[in-house]
């Protein structure tokens, strides 16, 4: 089956810092899920991105599909935005695979 | 509506006890699907349902057993279950199986004591 890998696995920012989250995935696929884990569980969707590029807010995403991979970008971050960042994907037919996810932690 | 809804949110069971675990949604979606989450592990596909039919079942101990009475309820019945299946349940929904736009409920937090 499809693999997918994220980078970096762990990632300690100060409050205002940039930072980048990549996800490979091994094969073509129909769609890419980057979703935020709260601290309670709750699985955030924030892009459908299976390819381009997509901006909110301070977040955004680029997907280049040729190449199998996606860039999530969080800029001026906040400790609200600590967490766990899911990488997630499906091809026809299958159902959404995770990555195994980067831990974010944002202090003031 | 564009929610997942799962109950309980919490759940506290024995081993010799029968629950279950409810999901519903009314965004017209024809594919939802159970997922596991042990504590700092991504979800596990568990089972899929399609059009209400049971598509995929992931090798999954038959002290789960789902059940979709309709396109907008997904349930997931716990029978004898192991400590080690204490866990956070997921549900989600998407259009359509191996489609895009998945939503995914706050889950149901098991512990199996």
């Amino acid at each position: 089956g499809i693999q997918v890998e994220q980078s970096p696995p762990d990632l300690i920012l100060q409050e205002g810092a940039n930072s980048t989250l990549r996800c490979n995935f091994s094969d073509s696929v129909n769609n890419l899920q980057w979703f935020h884990q709260n601290p309670w569980g709750q699985l955030i969707n924030l892009f459908y991105i299976p390819s381009g590029t997509k901006q909110n807010g301070r977040l955004s995403a680029t997907t280049v599909a040729t190449e199998r991979y996606s860039l999530l970008y969080i800029s001026s971050s906040q400790t609200t935005d600590s967490g766990v960042y899911f990488c997630a994907v499906n091809q026809a037919g299958t159902a959404l695979i995770f990555g195994k996810g980067t831990t974010l932690s944002v202090s003031s | 509506d564009t929610e997942v809804t799962q109950t309980p949110k919490h759940l506290v069971m024995g081993m010799t006890n029968k629950k279950s675990l409810k999901c519903e949604q009314h965004m017209g979606h024809r594919a939802m699907y159970w997922y596991k989450q042990k504590a700092k592990k991504p979800p596990e596909l568990m089972f899929v349902y399609s059009y209400e039919k049971l598509s995929i079942n992931e090798s999954v101990p038959s002290r789960f057993s789902p059940e979709c009475p309709n396109s907008s309820l997904l349930n997931l019945h716990l029978h004898a279950l192991q400590p080690e299946d204490s866990a956070l349940y997921l549900c989600a929904s998407s259009p359509g199986l191996g489609g895009y736009g998945y939503t995914f409920g706050s889950g149901t937090r098991l512990t199996v004591v």
